[in-house]
């Protein structure tokens, strides 16, 4: 099925492990994201790639790093994991206009312990 | 920075009712206006995209307007289902970047 693929669905680290969430469309789109999902603070852009090639940062990206791989695979990782990076994390990918939605992964949850 | 801002944070309705929730967002830098649904445990799912000051748009019990010169949407649902709990999430986008609100956590009492 067309969509965005994401792995893990759950992972748990002790701080300072690193990891790698690994994020893959199969729909041709040029632009891909992170975001993370925390209570009463809604979506927020971690980074996030306009094309393969590039990487921008985005709200909040201390702590993380990323890599696009290709134009189908956009991969996030934490170096030094914190607890302040227990989350719910989202990879997505769109076309390049406004007018065109996100198709979202299923989501990553992640607790760092 | 540009604020989308949602309300009611959350609100609870008994089944059969209708109910509307409002996204709002600065009226200046607009390029079109989403929404989506993103139940619990699950991804966010494309409802809408709006683009044109007075568009609406429908799709079964769920409908959406929009006005760009106010800087305002409204997500109407008619007759709420249990089904229809959720969060329902705006979203002001440019070219690559969207800003979202934090969303309306609807919760349908059968």
């Amino acid at each position: 099925n067309a969509g965005v693929t994401q792995t893990p669905k759950f992972q748990v680290l002790k701080t300072g492990q690193s990891m790698t969430l690994q994020c893959a469309q199969d729909m041709n789109h040029n632009s891909m994201y992170w975001y993370r999902q925390d209570p009463g603070m809604g979506l927020r852009l971690i980074y996030y790639s306009a094309s393969e090639g590039t990487t921008d940062k985005g709200e909040v990206p201390n702590g993380y790093n990323v890599s696009r791989l290709n134009k189908r695979e956009f991969s996030l990782r934490l170096e030094s994991a914190a607890p302040s990076q227990t989350s719910v994390y989202f990879c997505a990918s769109r076309l390049d206009r406004a007018v065109y939605g996100y198709t979202f992964g299923s989501g990553t949850r992640l607790t760092v312990v | 920075i540009l604020n989308v801002e949602q309300s009611p944070q959350s609100l609870h309705v008994q089944e059969g009712d209708s109910t509307n929730f409002t996204c709002s967002f600065p009226s200046s830098n607009f390029y079109a206006l989403h929404w989506y649904r993103w139940e619990t445990a699950k991804s966010p799912e494309a409802l809408f995209v709006m683009t044109l000051n007075g568009d609406e748009k429908k799709k079964g019990r769920i409908s959406a307007t929009l006005n760009t010169k106010e800087g305002y949407s409204y997500l109407y649902i008619k007759g709420s289902q249990p089904e229809d709990s959720a969060t329902y999430l705006c979203a002001l986008s440019g070219t690559y970047k969207y800003i979202f609100g934090t969303g309306t956590r609807l919760k349908v009492l059968a």
